[in-house]
C-alpha cells in the first residue's frame, strides 16, 4: 500500500537558521510529490512540485525539495527561515493511477527569535 | 485567492442538526475533493468527485455525502451532527492533467455544540 511519512511532528529553529523537513514516501514507481504549507487558520498553499527530470526542485518563498529515488524521499529545506515561515508543513504523494493525493500527518515548524 | 471558493467560512450549529458546506473548483478544474482536518485526525480524505461522478471515498462516514453539479460545483452534506465532527473542512481542486497538484479552499471551520 502507498504511504507517506513525515517523521517529525514538531520542529523548533531559529530566525536565520537553515530548516529542514523530512518525507519518506513508500510506492513502487516515482509518483508525484508535492509540499504544502498551511498557516494558522489558512488553507493549504503550495510550495513546490516534483514529477520527473532534476531531482532538485525550486519553490516559492525559498524552498526547495531533493527527490531521492534510493532513500524513497523528498525533503524540504531552506537555508535561512524568517518568522513568518512558522506554519505546518504537509508532503504529499500522489499517482495519476491513484487519482488522488495521499498527505503526511504534517510538521509544525515553531521559529524562535 | 487560490481560486477555490468555499462557503461559508464558519458554521456553528447544535448536535443533531444538517448542514451544508459548498464549494466551487478553480476555473478548468474537474475534480473536487473533500478533507477532514482535525487535531487529532489530521488531514482525511473524504470524498472525490470527478465531473459530476464520485470517484473515490475515503474515511467518509455514512452521515456526510456529498455531490458535485452540472456547473461543476460540489456540496458536502453532514447530518446527525456529533461534537466529533467539529473540524475545519477542506475543499481542492486539481485539473484533469494531475499534474499542478491541488488547490485548495480556505476551509470552513465547522464547530458543533
Amino acid at each position: 500500500a502507498q504511504s507517506v511519512t513525515q517523521p517529525d511532528i514538531h520542529i523548533t529553529v531559529s530566525e536565520g537558521a537553515s530548516l529542514e523537513l523530512r518525507c519518506n514516501y513508500s510506492y513502487g514507481a516515482t509518483p508525484y510529490l508535492f509540499w504544502y504549507v498551511q498557516s494558522p487558520g489558512q488553507g493549504l498553499q503550495l510550495l513546490l512540485k516534483y514529477f520527473s527530470g532534476d531531482t532538485l526542485v525550486q519553490g516559492i518563498k525559498g524552498f526547495e525539495a531533493e527527490f531521492k529515488r534510493s532513500q524513497s524521499s523528498f525533503n524540504l529545506r531552506k537555508p535561512s527561515v524568517h518568522w513568518s515561515d512558522a506554519a505546518e508543513y504537509f508532503c504529499a504523494v500522489g499517482a495519476r493511477s491513484w487519482g488522488k493525493f495521499q498527505f503526511g500527518a504534517g510538521t509544525q515548524v515553531v521559529v524562535t527569535p | 485567492d487560490s481560486g477555490v471558493t468555499q462557503t461559508p467560512k464558519h458554521l456553528i450549529t447544535a448536535t443533531g442538526q444538517r448542514v451544508t458546506l459548498r464549494c466551487s473548483p478553480r476555473s478548468g478544474d474537474l475534480s473536487v475533493y473533500w478533507y477532514q482536518q482535525s487535531l487529532d485526525q489530521g488531514l482525511q480524505f473524504l470524498i472525490q468527485y470527478y465531473n459530476g461522478e464520485e470517484r473515490a471515498k475515503g474515511n467518509i462516514l455514512e452521515r456526510f455525502s456529498a455531490q458535485q453539479f452540472p456547473d461543476l460545483h460540489s456540496e458536502l452534506n453532514l447530518s446527525s451532527l456529533e461534537l466529533g465532527d467539529s473540524a475545519l473542512y477542506f475543499c481542492a481542486s486539481s485539473n484533469p492533467e494531475f499534474n499542478y497538484g491541488y488547490t485548495f479552499g480556505s476551509g470552513t471551520r465547522l464547530t458543533v455544540v
